[in-house]
């Protein structure tokens, strides 16, 4: 099956720093990445569509300043959390998708992010 | 917008039936989905209905009403390591694009 790889699975970094996640489709070619956060005890709350090419189409609510999300390839997207506070502390979880009218959505394994 | 709803968590007994329901309420419907989710890790597909009626896959089945917004993961034969969050997630068509939206999650609790 599609594979998608996250980079790193955790990082903890200082309050006011910026750190970049990155997802990767090993085998396929993503059209469409997906970005989701998940806190303790709760579901995946989905933070932005990113299309190749364009720019990323963000959910209400969340700051597209301090959640940069680039899609420079078709194998490669980043999430840059900026100036990061301790309340960005979350599960960062990506997913792509191979055609835009497929169904199918592959899930990375995700990145524990905390903020001190 | 979306409103999909979960149990938050549940209990079961090794070897008995569960029933987790979902119910949603959206626009542009075009299919609902059931993940399984351990703890810290990234969700993992289970099935994905599209069409009215029941969907067989070895010991878990899914089942969707369009009408009513409604849908249900059955999971026969439990085994310890069912013990899992269990996602309901529905695909949207929100302004030409396709994407998907979770519910919030029953968290699955399964005992010898």
């Amino acid at each position: 099956g599609a594979v998608v790889s996250q980079h790193p699975s955790r990082v903890i970094c200082k309050s006011g720093t910026s750190v970049k996640i990155e997802c990767r489709s090993l085998d396929f070619q993503a059209t469409t990445m997906f970005w989701y956060r998940q806190f303790p005890k709760q579901s995946l709350m989905l933070m932005a569509t990113s299309n190749e090419g364009s720019k990323a189409t963000y959910e209400q609510g969340v700051e597209k300043d301090k959640f940069l999300i680039n899609h420079a390839s078709l194998t490669l997207s980043t999430l840059t959390v900026t100036s990061a506070h301790p309340e960005d502390s979350s599960f960062y979880i990506c997913s792509a998708r191979e055609r835009r009218t497929s169904y199918e959505q592959y899930f990375g394994p995700g990145t524990r992010l905390t903020v001190t | 917008g979306q409103n999909i709803d979960q149990p938050t968590e549940m209990t079961a007994t090794e070897g008995a039936i569960v029933q987790i329901n979902c119910t949603y309420q959206t626009s542009g419907f075009n299919g609902l989905f059931w993940y399984q989710q351990h703890a810290g890790e990234a969700p993992t597909f289970l099935s994905y209905n599209v069409l009215d009626g029941l969907e067989e896959k070895g010991r878990f089945s899914s089942f969707l009403s369009r009408s009513k917004g409604y849908s249900y993961l059955l999971l026969k034969e439990l085994q310890m390591k069912d013990s899992a969050s269990y996602l309901c997630a529905v695909w949207m068509d929100q302004t030409g694009a396709n994407n998907l939206f979770f519910g919030t999650g029953t968290r699955l609790t399964v005992i010898p």
